[in-house]
């Protein structure tokens, strides 16, 4: 299996509503990225979180890591319909080299 | 400043036919990358330059080739297009390999 992978595949949920996606990697890392593609275009960088960090916050984004675990999820509280997009996580290659990036989560958020 | 910036945006091409995609990023970053994307797929990096005159492969660097021309600009050469390739390439940049990065607008390829 790949290195980063998210879940669920795709998400569908009311706007207002909390949407939550995992994304489980294998190799040790010195942070993982979170970023989101609105259809057709290119990615964006929504937050990164160093190894060392638990939990992270920016906007109604909220991040945690658990190293233990291999595993990272992004929360989105009270979502709006302009946060359709695909979500992506990007883990290292290995330690301190460049990204790879997972499928994504296609999340709609119904108005 | 512009961020990342891609040409062309459209292409089709027959098999057998070459082109260049050209990148460019004006954020005095360090670390280039070329992906694909392909329908309902994540990114596949195809390859990429860590810092100025270094190129590296990536996971699927078959059929293409890449010039580092200066700090700023990175380009993607398909020799001999194939259908395989059609695809949606992406051009990114970032300070350094393993920081956040920046995404150019794509260029979507059809290799008839």
């Amino acid at each position: 299996s790949q290195q980063g992978e998210e879940d669920p595949q795709a998400l569908s949920i009311q706007e207002g509503e909390n949407a939550t996606m995992n994304c489980s990697y294998k190799t040790s890392i010195n942070n993982l990225q979170w970023y989101r593609q609105n259809s057709g275009r290119g990615l964006v960088h929504l937050i990164l979180i160093r190894s060392n960090e638990r939990e992270k916050h920016s906007g109604r984004l909220r991040v945690t890591l658990d190293t233990s675990k291999k595993s990272s999820s992004l929360l989105i509280t009270a979502s709006r319909a302009a946060d359709t997009a695909s979500y992506f996580c990007a883990t290292p290659r290995g330690y301190g080299q460049n990204f790879v990036f997972g499928p994504g989560t296609r999340l709609s958020v119904l108005p | 400043n512009a961020g990342v910036t891609q040409t062309p945006k459209f292409q089709v091409l027959k098999t057998g036919q070459s082109m260049t995609l050209q990148c460019a990023q004006d954020m005095n970053h360090n670390s280039m990358y070329w992906y694909r994307q392909d329908p309902g797929m994540g990114l596949r990096l195809i390859y990429y330059s860590a810092s100025e005159g270094t190129t590296d492969k990536g996971e699927v660097p078959n059929g293409y080739n890449v010039s580092r021309l200066n700090k700023r600009e990175f380009s993607l050469r398909l020799e001999s297009a194939a259908p395989s390739q059609t695809s949606v390439y992406f051009c990114a940049s970032s300070e350094v390999t393993y920081n956040e990065q920046f995404f150019g607008p794509g260029t979507r390829l059809t290799v008839l």
